[in-house]
């Protein structure tokens, strides 16, 4: 399994886009990135997958350079209800998840 | 929310004891997942079930243990409870069927288990 590397925590502004990004240098052909959004005492949840270029849905965008060693997550015009962690994970289809520590965002009014 | 559900929601038992949590998974899938998460930490893995068998370990000692049914709900059970055991236990419930990835897996709210 790919290891990845995150920011450990960011602060932003409601109203911002705000940009997370995520290493993974030794991203396997047959993995794909996927980001996790965690409120405090509750589950994770899933908000976007991808394996090349990008990729948009109703919540956020994944931009996922060429190389794919590296990803970002963006969400667009945050707010206050967008304060949580965030986990940044890689791999096959037949992996595990394996999370890490996630970045931890704090939006401020 | 998603459609997986956990009992009990809290949960407190003393050294030494032993727990059986309990995870419904969402309707249609058929693989289940349990994870520790650690205050301030990520979830940690700890074994997956598909189709009643265990399909994947994490580094947990065998006194992890779980059942998957044939209606795909889980159970994780936790022999001579120890206090570093105490964390949120998370299910996870997935579809596993095909060449599209398996990684949404749909969580549940967990169960918090303390041990004193």
């Amino acid at each position: 399994l790919a290891k990845t590397t995150q920011p450990i925590s960011m602060d932003s502004y409601e109203g911002q886009e705000v940009n997370i990004t995520c290493s993974h240098n030794n991203i396997a052909t047959n993995d794909y990135i996927t980001w996790y959004q965690q409120f405090p005492s509750q589950g994770p949840r899933f908000i976007i997958q991808g394996y090349k270029t990008k990729v948009t849905n109703e919540v956020a965008s994944l931009f996922i350079p060429a190389d794919r060693k590296s990803s970002t997550l963006s969400l667009p015009r945050v707010s206050l209800s967008d304060t949580a962690v965030y986990y940044c994970l890689v791999g096959d289809v037949d992996d595990k998840i394996i999370f890490g520590k996630g970045t931890r965002l704090h939006i401020l009014p | 929310e998603t459609g997986v559900t956990q009992s009990p929601t809290h949960l407190i038992k003393t050294r030494g004891q032993q727990v059986t949590l309990r995870c419904s998974s969402q309707s249609g899938h058929n693989t289940v997942s349990w994870y520790q998460q650690a205050l301030g930490q990520g979830p940690q893995f700890i074994f997956q079930y598909y189709r009643e068998e265990e399909n994947g370990r994490g580094n947990f000692p065998p006194r992890f243990s779980g059942l998957q049914f044939p209606n795909y709900s889980s159970e994780l059970n936790v022999n001579a409870l120890e206090l570093d055991d105490s964390a949120l236990y998370l299910c996870a419930s997935s579809w596993n069927g095909g060449s599209e990835p398996s990684d949404e897996q749909y969580f549940g709210p967990g169960t918090r288990l303390t041990v004193t």
